[in-house]
């Protein structure tokens, strides 16, 4: 069973068309949950890391959630340069250092 | 943020050679480092952990003497694909933290075993 699940797969959206990357999480004693941005060929970028439950975090037209099972990652008027594949992962209590992630969204902006 | 560099980027080598991967932190000192696998449309898989003067902790299933990581110094590490088969051709991608801190990513290398 997967312990982090990111949902859609895929999504795709219009310029200016707001929308929600979802990735929900089945460990228990999360340390912190963690959303990066990969673009094909590259390694993942970071872009903010949540601690607790209730806690949002924003940067330009990205804001991360986070709740007691999952995270939301709100994209709001995005352009065709955020199109990439966004990857959360956990990090928990037991798990040493390690992060676990998703199997990734892949977003793509049409102009 | 903070910047980890991986080199090569890209790399093909003969089906029995070994192939030498290295992930330098450059403005922080990496206490961890961490090497993973990824396939296509597939999550980032985990493949070891290494402290630096230590020995690497592997995942399960992950072969040691195939893989060898070694953690030198605070700002770098490397990893050894020994007798590589196709089968090894993958995208590989270091992340280096300090403590409290959170991992940022080298580039990747895409290795090509013909």
């Amino acid at each position: 069973e997967d312990q982090v699940t990111q949902s859609p797969e895929a999504l795709r959206l219009q310029e200016g068309e707001s929308s929600s990357l979802n990735c929900s999480y089945t460990v228990s004693g999360l340390r912190g949950l963690f959303w990066y941005r990969q673009d094909p060929g590259k390694g993942p970028e970071f872009l903010f890391t949540l601690y607790s439950a209730g806690e949002e975090k924003e940067k330009e037209r990205l804001k991360a959630t986070l709740t007691k099972k999952e995270s939301f990652l709100h994209i709001t008027a995005p352009k065709p340069e955020d199109s990439a594949t966004y990857l959360c992962a956990v990090q928990y209590q037991g798990g040493s250092e390690k992060l676990v992630f998703g199997k990734g969204t892949k977003l793509t902006v049409n102009p | 943020g903070a910047v980890v560099s991986q080199h090569p980027s890209r790399v093909i080598c003969k089906s029995g050679t070994s192939v030498k991967i290295e992930c330098r932190s450059l403005d922080f000192q990496a206490t961890t480092m961490f090497w993973y696998r990824q396939f296509p449309k597939k999550s980032l898989m985990l493949m070891a952990t290494s402290n630096e003067g230590s020995k690497a902790t592997y995942e399960q299933g992950v072969e040691k003497d195939k893989f060898l990581i070694n953690h030198a110094s605070l700002t770098l590490s490397t990893l050894t694909v020994t007798s590589a088969h196709p089968e090894d051709s993958s995208f590989y991608i270091c992340s280096a933290r300090d403590w409290g801190t959170e991992a940022f990513f080298g580039q990747g290398t895409r290795l090509t075993v013909v």
